[in-house]
């Protein structure tokens, strides 16, 4: 079935420093790929996704590229603040059969940055 | 103000006490899901419903109810809980499936004992 894999965490970085969060996917034909972060004491927020190869999405300094060819999404920041400590969630929506639409979570990697 | 609203955010209570954790979305959204947050395991979904009085099973059903009388409720209901029960819950929805963003709520932590 359809899956989602993202890199252990926590992740611990110092403010000013170069973020990559590694997630790939597998899938059945061609899913939306999307990155969802979770501060703190709240629920989940969309940060940024894609919907087809090559398709680079953006949002508060944060990218990330869908990659057909090594089925992977991965996050990237040039320089995290503090504020950005938070878990990160790599998902996925089905495409295809009863539970088409639907997201798929990755495990989620926690980032902690150090001022 | 858009919003999905979970209650209780915090509740203790023992194995066998049937409990209901409340959602309601004030976005007029036709799409509505559970899911439960566990360490190294990440978000599953419970149940979601496609609009009202369709409901349908997620990864990880076992031990749920839900009922989606009115477009705006999705009460998640555990009519015997289970140690194993304890865990994160969240609310979200959509317009419709597939749409994005999910907007989720603010989480329910149970703790069954």
């Amino acid at each position: 079935g359809d899956s989602v894999t993202q890199m252990e965490g926590p992740v611990t970085l110092s403010e000013e420093a170069f973020l990559t969060i590694n997630c790939t996917y597998t899938a059945t034909g061609y899913p939306s790929l999307f990155w969802y972060v979770q501060y703190p004491g709240e629920g989940l927020q969309l940060l940024l996704k894609a919907t087809k190869a090559d398709d680079k999405g953006s949002n508060k300094g944060f990218e990330a590229t869908y990659r057909k060819e090594t089925t992977s999404f991965h996050l990237e920041k040039g320089s995290v603040q503090v504020s950005d400590s938070a878990v990160y969630f790599c998902a996925l929506t089905k495409n295809y059969g009863g539970s088409q639409g639907n997201l798929i979570f990755g495990k989620g990697t926690k980032l902690s940055v150090k001022p | 103000e858009a919003q999905v609203t979970q209650n209780p955010r915090y509740l203790i209570t023992v194995t066998g006490k049937k409990l209901t954790v409340t959602c309601s979305q004030n976005m007029n959204h036709e799409y509505m899901s559970w899911y439960r947050q566990d360490p190294g395991l990440g978000l599953r979904q419970i149940y979601y419903s496609m609009n009202v009085e369709v409901t349908d099973k997620g990864d990880v059903p076992e031990g749920y109810k839900v009922s989606r009388k009115e477009k705006r409720n999705f009460p998640l209901i555990l009519e015997s809980p289970s140690p194993n029960q304890t865990s994160l819950y969240f609310c979200a929805s959509s317009f419709r499936r597939g749409d994005q963003p999910q907007h989720f709520g603010d989480g329910t932590r149970l703790s069954i004992l």
